[in-house]
């Protein structure tokens, strides 16, 4: 079936330097993606997003990047700070039913060391 | 900060109880959504309202009930539950019909529920 799963269930990174966070996706029918950040006790939180008709989107300090050949999308952190330690959940605007809905996948946890 | 409140934040119930959940949002969303969050793992979908209308309702166990009163409230309301529903329940919006830049879901902080 469909399914959106990351490739690493932890990343920890120091104080400024850059963060790669990766998400695999299974159907190639996906569109639309979407990052979330979810800090403890908290609700996740929009980070950015990105159409398949794109290969890149920036945002404040965040790129996405989408390779739609190997079917794989990739959220970059610039000079990562602590309050950037949470946990990443990449989602997909997939089919639920016979709907389209948003589907997570396991979620990374960012820890950053000073 | 999220334009999605939830209440309350943190529930404790027994077994035997009835509780609700609630959910309000001002953005003129006209769909809203319950997703349960247990520890470490990703959100689930539950229910989806669209027009003040349920439009999916995946297998949840009917001590679930769901009801959205108006296009800005939603209501989980609980009875009977068990211990492994103790979980994080998060309530969302969006516009209905396709996501995309521009019209992407939004969630609340969530309310803590555990049962005993």
């Amino acid at each position: 079936g469909e399914s959106v799963g990351l490739h690493l269930p932890t990343l920890s990174v120091q104080e400024g330097d850059n963060s790669i966070i990766n998400c695999a996706y299974s159907n190639s029918a996906s569109d639309y993606f979407i990052w979330y950040k979810q800090e403890s006790g908290k609700g996740p939180q929009f980070i950015i997003d990105i159409r398949s008709n794109m290969d890149k989107r920036q945002g404040q300090r965040v790129t996405v990047l989408l390779n739609k050949t190997v079917k794989h999308l990739s959220l970059q952190i610039a000079a990562t700070q602590p309050g950037d330690s949470a946990v990443y959940f990449c989602a997909e605007n997939g089919l639920w039913g016979s709907a389209r809905q948003l589907t997570f996948g396991s979620g990374t946890q960012l820890t950053v060391l000073p | 900060d999220t334009e999605v409140t939830q209440t309350p934040k943190h529930l404790v119930m027994g077994m035997t109880n009835k509780k609700s959940l609630k959910c309000e949002q001002h953005m003129g969303h006209r769909a809203m959504y319950w997703y349960k969050q247990k520890a470490k793992k990703p959100p689930e979908l539950m229910f989806v309202y669209s027009y003040e209308k349920l439009s999916i309702n995946e297998s949840v166990p009917s001590r679930f009930s769901p009801e959205c009163p108006n296009s800005s409230l939603l209501n989980l309301h609980l009875h009977a539950l068990q211990p492994e529903d103790s979980a994080l329940y998060l309530c969302a919006s969006s516009q209905p019909g396709q996501l995309n830049s521009g019209n992407t879901i939004y969630f609340g902080e969530g309310s803590w529920l555990t049962v005993v």
